[in-house]
């Protein structure tokens, strides 16, 4: 159980294109996920948490407009970088919170790797 | 913030060698997680400790929630070449947070067959 899937695991997008990040709970409820961004050899940076159903709430720093983050479902979070530029280039990963769950434990999916050329 | 310190930021060993990493805290934490992450991957969930004092195992790896809630250690026993990977620790304090994790910088591991 607590399978996380993100969707693409690598893209390649021109500057300037909007790319679209898929996060998925497969076999759980997630009222919240979260959205993290590594550099290379770098540990991971919390972007923003997507709660189900509202607004997400983004750390310091994170610009909003940039980074769309909709959290239509109990199973589903999406992140779209907004006209990308090669500085957005980066590992984007999910996490999410199996709310039925007493303990507080978050699942990552397997990351996305996005190259802004 | 909170600050989390990890240690070693990498390790070279020898194939069953015994491996032993920590984190430590400016501030106190009610969980510690501790992950693996593979290149290209998203971090998997290696061991989660709840309480302080906490002695948990996993197969050959142990990890401790420590008394002071403001640290805790990974060891690792009879390394084999997958344990090649980072290691991240995560803290979480719920009153303040939430769901939020804070992690470490991580510990490069690379096991020498």
């Amino acid at each position: 159980g607590a399978v996380v899937s993100q969707h693409p695991s690598r893209v390649i997008c021109k500057s300037g294109t909007s790319v679209k990040i898929e996060c998925r709970s497969l076999d759980f409820q997630a009222t919240t996920m979260f959205w993290y961004r590594q550099f290379p050899k770098q540990s991971l940076m919390l972007m923003a948490t997507s709660n189900e159903g509202s607004k997400a709430t983004y750390e310091q720093g994170v610009e909003k407009d940039k980074f769309l983050i909709n959290h239509a479902s109990l199973t589903l979070s999406t992140l779209t970088v907004t006209s990308a530029h090669p500085e957005d280039s980066s590992f984007y990963i999910c996490s999410a919170r199996d709310y039925r769950r007493a303990t507080t434990e978050a699942f990552f999916g397997q990351g996305t790797r996005l190259t802004v050329v | 913030g909170q600050q989390l310190n990890q240690s070693p930021q990498s390790m070279f060993i020898q194939e069953g060698e015994d491996v032993s990493m920590n984190c430590t805290s400016s501030s106190i934490f009610n969980t510690w997680l501790w992950y693996k992450q593979d290149p290209g991957e998203g971090p998997v969930l290696l061991i989660a400790l709840y309480k302080a004092g906490e002695l948990t195992s996993n197969g050959r790896l142990t990890a401790q929630f420590g008394i002071t809630r403001k640290d805790s250690f990974l060891n690792i026993s009879a390394s084999i070449p997958s344990d090649v990977g980072i290691y991240f620790c995560a803290g979480q304090l719920i009153e303040t947070s939430g769901s939020r994790l804070t992690f470490g910088e991580g510990t490069q591991l690379t096991v020498n067959p």
